[in-house]
């Protein structure tokens, strides 16, 4: 059964300072990953996508990559604004089943 | 627009009662999806569906069922509600490709 970790649980940084974000999954035979940010009682909005064959994405001031081999994927978000403060979750699809989730990173932006 | 729509977006209800949450997009993906999430757990599977009159159990179906009569709508019904479904429930869309989430339905059993 796939499991995902992501890490660390909570960052809080200030303003300006260039950030990584950390997805780990066991199982390599995945689809593709997407991250998304969700704001407090909010829904999910999706921010990447990539797909199994893909190294990796970028979107504005953020950058996935995505190493399937070992399990791993990051998320760079370059020049924090106080504006990026959510949690981020990362989500990989490994077959007709749907996303499997981590427990995402509550991540705030000191002003 | 892309859109996942839920309704209602907040509900407080009892014991036994039953209800529907309903589900709505406008992609025409055949894939659609239900998940709840709750503080420490993270986000979990209920049930999903890969097409019309295809659904199929996720990580915690008990106390759940489901339908998809029409690709566009994927309601999601709890005929005898418990205390420990109240939780923040999420429908998607989208199948080997992006998903799409709905605002999420707020949903309070007492």
């Amino acid at each position: 059964k796939q499991e995902v970790t992501q890490i660390p649980a909570a960052l809080s940084v200030p303003e300006g300072e260039n950030l990584v974000l950390n997805c780990s999954f066991t199982d390599s035979a995945i689809y593709n990953l997407q991250w998304f940010r969700q704001d407090p009682g909010k829904g999910l909005t999706s921010l990447l996508l990539i797909q199994s064959s893909q190294r990796e994405q970028t979107s504005g001031r953020l950058n996935a990559s995505l190493d399937k081999s070992s399990g791993r994927s990051t998320l760079y978000i370059a020049a924090s604004q106080p504006g990026d403060s959510a949690t981020y979750l990362c989500a990989v699809r490994g077959g007709a089943d749907g996303l499997t989730f981590g427990k995402g990173t509550h991540l705030i932006i000191q002003p | 627009e892309a859109q996942v729509t839920q309704n209602p977006r907040y509900l407080i209800t009892v014991t036994g009662k039953k209800l529907t949450v309903t589900c709505s997009q406008n992609m025409n993906h055949e894939y659609m999806s239900w998940y709840r999430q709750d503080p420490g757990l993270g986000l979990r599977q209920i049930y999903y569906s890969m097409n019309v009159e295809v659904t199929d159990k996720g990580d915690v179906p008990e106390g759940y069922k489901v339908s998809r009569k029409e690709k566009r709508n994927f309601p999601l019904i709890l005929e005898s509600p418990s205390p420990n479904q109240t939780s923040l429930y999420f429908c998607a869309s989208g199948g080997n490709t992006e998903a799409f989430f709905g605002q999420g339905t707020r949903l309070t059993v007492v």
